[in-house]
């Protein structure tokens, strides 16, 4: 089982529509949880950090983090063409190191 | 928001150069900074974490003597690929924290290829 495990996608949405994007971990000890956008050929850029169980808004996203169920997941509203990227869940554990799923491609159809 | 910042952004150079990536972070300091390498269509791998002041610790299958990193001050890591060859070329990216829970920030990366 893979530590921090993600849908590769790609995921298709039209533009306007909700894009859910999910990530399941397997270090019940993790602690801090983190969403990052990385763009075709250019380095992951940080979204959304969640610590502590519930929903975590910040203006179209919000990040929802489940503990019990090991998962998270990132919601994007009103998705725009300019959010097509890889969305790459990260999980820092115990070791103090960030764990990084293989990241869901995200395509918005304008 | 914190900032890293990465040069060179691009290096092309023969078989046989080593080359010296720089790592800064410009409004905070680090006492650890994070090197990760990414192949194409895969994600990122940890390559080692750097401690200011002390040495490296790298993950299992990466070659210490092979990628030398250096963290002489709260703000500065470099890693240096010695005797770079065509399996080295790849997209070299650093990454800092302020500390405590912090997130990690990225710097842009380094994309290197090796002819």
């Amino acid at each position: 089982q893979k530590e921090v495990e993600q849908n590769s996608g790609p995921l298709s949405v039209p533009e306007g529509a909700i894009a859910s994007l999910n990530c399941t971990y397997s270090d019940r000890g993790s602690q801090s949880f983190f969403w990052y956008r990385q763009y075709s050929g250019k380095s992951p850029e940080l979204i959304m950090s969640i610590y502590s169980n519930g929903d975590k808004e910040d203006g179209r996203f919000t990040a929802q983090l489940n503990k019990a169920s090991q998962y998270v997941s990132l919601l994007i509203r009103d998705s725009q063409p300019s959010d097509s990227a890889t969305y790459l869940c990260a999980v820092r554990g115990a070791t103090n190191k960030l764990i990084f799923g293989t990241g869901t491609l995200l395509a918005v159809q304008p | 928001g914190a900032v890293v910042s990465q040069h060179p952004s691009r290096v092309i150079c023969k078989s046989g150069t080593s080359v010296k990536i720089e790592c800064r972070s410009l409004d905070f300091q680090a006492t650890t900074m994070f090197w990760y390498r990414q192949f194409p269509k895969q994600s990122l791998m940890l390559m080692a974490t750097s401690n200011e002041g002390s040495k490296a610790t790298y993950e299992q299958g990466v070659e210490k003597d092979k990628f030398l990193i250096n963290h002489a001050s709260l703000t500065l890591s470099t890693l240096t690929v010695t005797s770079a060859h065509p399996e080295d070329s790849s997209f070299y990216i650093c990454s800092a924290r302020p500390g405590g829970d912090q997130p990690q920030h990225f710097g842009d990366g380094t994309r290197l290829s090796i002819l």
